[in-house]
């Protein structure tokens, strides 16, 4: 079965500073990764995917992940946040044919001006 | 364009009670559908998938149930309500496998 470690449960970061959260999965088989964000009390908003191709995968609102399949790792990153990035984010991951997704325990990102 | 609707927002129930949350998608049709709960301070539980209408897995065993009476209906319910069952409850869909998931807008559920 596979897992998703969230290495940072909260990140702090100034409003313009660049932020990177990092994810890594565990599984034997190929993968299909995807990074969500939830605002306060509202559902999830998908960010970006990882289906197949380019390992560079660019998202909305300015970020993007990079795959790398040596260090099961999909972190996220944006150059430079706004106050508006204040949000909870999810890496998650799926192997199975139904498309069920294993997500990540979360990492709160907190912008300050 | 695809939309879901999730209702009621919130909702404070007895113990005890009875409890019926929606879920409908709109705009395409044989959906994946999906129930996850999400405790305070803890990541995403899933609760219940559905392939097709009346076919439902149950990933944990618990006190809620769900049904899919129609192709883009997905209803979670149970009889009877314990403390343990409040959470932020949400629905998702996704267009087939290994395609992302996209998600309601969630109910929050405080049992007192």
């Amino acid at each position: 079965a596979q897992s998703v470690t969230q290495l940072d449960s909260q990140v702090p970061v100034f409003e313009e500073a660049p932020v990177e959260l990092r994810c890594n999965y565990s599984s034997s088989v190929s993968v299909y990764l995807f990074w969500y964000v939830q605002y306060p009390n509202q559902g999830l908003q998908l960010l970006l995917k990882y289906l197949s191709g380019s390992t560079l995968v660019k998202g909305i609102n300015g970020f993007e992940a990079e795959f790398n399949k040596s260090q099961t790792s999909f972190h996220l990153r944006k150059p430079s946040v706004h106050i508006s990035d204040t949000a909870e984010y999810f890496c998650a991951v799926t192997t199975d044919s139904w498309g069920k997704l294993q997500f990540g325990a979360g990492t709160q990102v907190v912008v300050t001006p | 364009s695809q939309t879901i609707h999730q209702w009621p927002a919130t909702l404070v129930q007895p113990v005890g009670s009875p409890l019926s949350l929606e879920c409908t998608v709109e705009g395409t049709s044989n959906p994946n559908l999906y129930w996850y709960r999400q405790a305070a301070g803890r990541g995403l539980q899933l609760l219940f998938y559905s392939i097709g209408i009346g076919q439902i897995s149950s990933e944990v065993p618990q006190n809620l149930s769900a049904s899919r009476p129609q192709d883009r209906q997905f209803i979670l319910s149970s009889k009877k309500l314990l403390l343990s069952d409040s959470g932020f409850y949400l629905c998702a869909w996704s267009p087939g496998l290994n395609q992302p998931q996209h998600f309601g807008d969630g109910t929050r559920l405080s049992i007192l």
